[in-house]
């Protein structure tokens, strides 16, 4: 089983509403990764979590808040959100061991529009 | 910095004409190029992935190769449910804190008619 599964599928939002976007999976992997992809762009990385610390941040506004509440869950916190961060956003998971040829398995995304 | 770089951007084929998509890509100590499917609306879909040069995989209709500079995805007699856009990604060196950094290609946008 390669399953990541994200919640919700769609979001519609206000710029001054707070909202989360929630990530699972239960594969044991202990990487964890969000994404960011416009139309017709290929994904852009956002945030890399590894054994739940926060690994890498890609200089992303801090009107998005990562959080790894434990190996299995990845949480995107929305905050002040503007019409240009309307995308698909991916969660991906993997590995993470070092000594491990890692594969990231990804979610099927959530639609997020800002209005 | 890593890059990569695939092509043709779109690609029409009849149902049952093979072809080829290109990757090309520039990466510090390759850990790993992976092919991944996409479908509208959709997450990546896991492929391939190929480690060194010389290797190569296969699923159903689907073959993946790797040579130093360039990975290419031969499909052979397609058929209209390969319509997605395919993702090339290189993997580089790993991450200081842990984890794997993916630089992907724009992708090849294939639309397989009847």
């Amino acid at each position: 089983d390669t399953e990541v599964t994200q919640t919700p599928k769609h979001l519609v939002m206000g710029m001054t509403n707070k909202k989360s976007l929630k990530c699972e999976q239960h594969m044991g992997h202990r990487a964890m990764y969000w994404y960011k992809q416009k139309a017709k762009k290929p994904p852009e990385l956002m945030f890399v979590y590894s054994y739940e610390k926060l690994s890498i941040n890609e200089s992303v506004p801090s009107r998005f808040s990562p959080e790894c509440p434990n190996s299995s869950l990845l949480n995107l916190h929305l905050h002040a959100l503007q019409p240009e961060d309307s995308a698909l956003y991916l969660c991906a998971s993997s590995q993470g061991d070092r000594e491990v040829k890692n594969i990231q398995y990804f979610g099927a995304g959530t639609r997020l529009s800002v209005l | 910095e890593d890059q990569v770089t695939q092509s043709p951007e779109a690609l029409r084929l009849q149902e049952g004409e093979s072809s080829s998509l290109n990757c090309s890509y520039t990466v510090s100590g390759l850990r790993g190029l992976f092919w991944y499917r996409q479908d509208p609306g959709k997450g990546p879909e896991f492929l391939f992935t190929l480690y060194s040069a010389g290797e190569e995989k296969e699923k159903e209709r689907l073959k993946a190769t790797l040579t130093k500079k360039e990975s290419f995805l031969h499909i052979t007699a397609p058929k209209p449910e390969d319509s997605a856009t395919y993702l090339c990604a290189v993997q580089g060196k790993e991450l200081t804190g842990g984890g794997n950094k993916l630089t992907f290609g724009t992708g090849t946008q294939l639309k397989v008619e009847l």
